[in-house]
């Protein structure tokens, strides 16, 4: 596709329930990023990927969150058992190179979590 | 901690007057400095960025000024319009992340 694609674009879950948030990069991106937009705040950096490996998970806010990434194309973000702390805008973002310095982020339009 | 403090954290500007937002950093081994611009329901996207070897950027209307030794940089936005009504977060990083500062929401009075 042209740009990243993000789905669902809206998710309303009950609280201990599991999401999968999907994410389809542009075509060609090896690097591939997701951060958390909570209401009134700023972008919140979760993982990243080169190809499929993720060097950096720190970002992860705890063990109910995993990510995982096929290839250097689609990555979906897991959350287990959703409280009602998870509700944010999910954003993935991809770039043609790891090194941000000399490449752009191009981010999707998020997925909007909300847990009642 | 890394951080970036962003200030301010709204800002209403009359149309063709001076937008201002600032930004602060600690790690001095940051080296690139990216403005984004996001529109409500969309994601981010990159506005203009600056190097550190550099002391301002313009493209536009809109102006990155940069202080190495006091850590700051600051995005102008000469002649704001209606359309430039967004949030804009400011970002410092290099290599393989960024982090974003808190985010100034803008609003241009037509």
């Amino acid at each position: 596709g042209a740009g990243v694609s993000q789905s669902p674009s809206n998710k309303v879950t009950e609280k201990g329930k599991d999401v999968e948030l999907r994410c389809d990069p542009i075509s060609g991106h090896t690097a591939l990023y997701w951060y958390r937009q909570r209401l009134g705040q700023g972008l919140e950096f979760l993982i990243y990927f080169q190809g499929n490996s993720a060097p950096d998970k720190s970002g992860l806010p705890s063990d109910r969150f995993s990510a995982e990434r096929t290839g250097e194309s689609v990555s979906t973000l897991t959350i287990q058992r959703t409280q009602q702390e998870d509700s944010a805008v999910y954003l993935c973002a991809s770039s043609l190179t790891l090194a941000l310095n000399t490449g752009e982020l191009f981010f999707g339009e998020g997925s909007r979590l909300t847990v009642l | 901690q890394q951080q970036v403090k962003q200030s301010p954290q709204s800002l209403i500007v009359q149309k063709g007057g001076i937008s201002i937002i600032n930004c602060a950093y600690e790690n001095t081994a940051f080296d690139y400095f990216p403005w984004y611009q996001q529109f409500p329901g969309k994601g981010p996207a990159l506005l203009i960025a600056i190097r550190p070897d550099v002391s301002e950027k313009k493209e536009g209307r809109f102006t990155i000024s940069f202080n190495k030794s006091a850590k700051q940089f600051s995005l102008h936005i000469m002649d704001s319009q209606p359309g430039d009504s967004a949030t804009y977060f400011c970002a410092a990083g290099g290599t393989y992340k960024y982090i974003f500062g808190t985010g100034t929401r803008l609003k241009v009075l037509a």
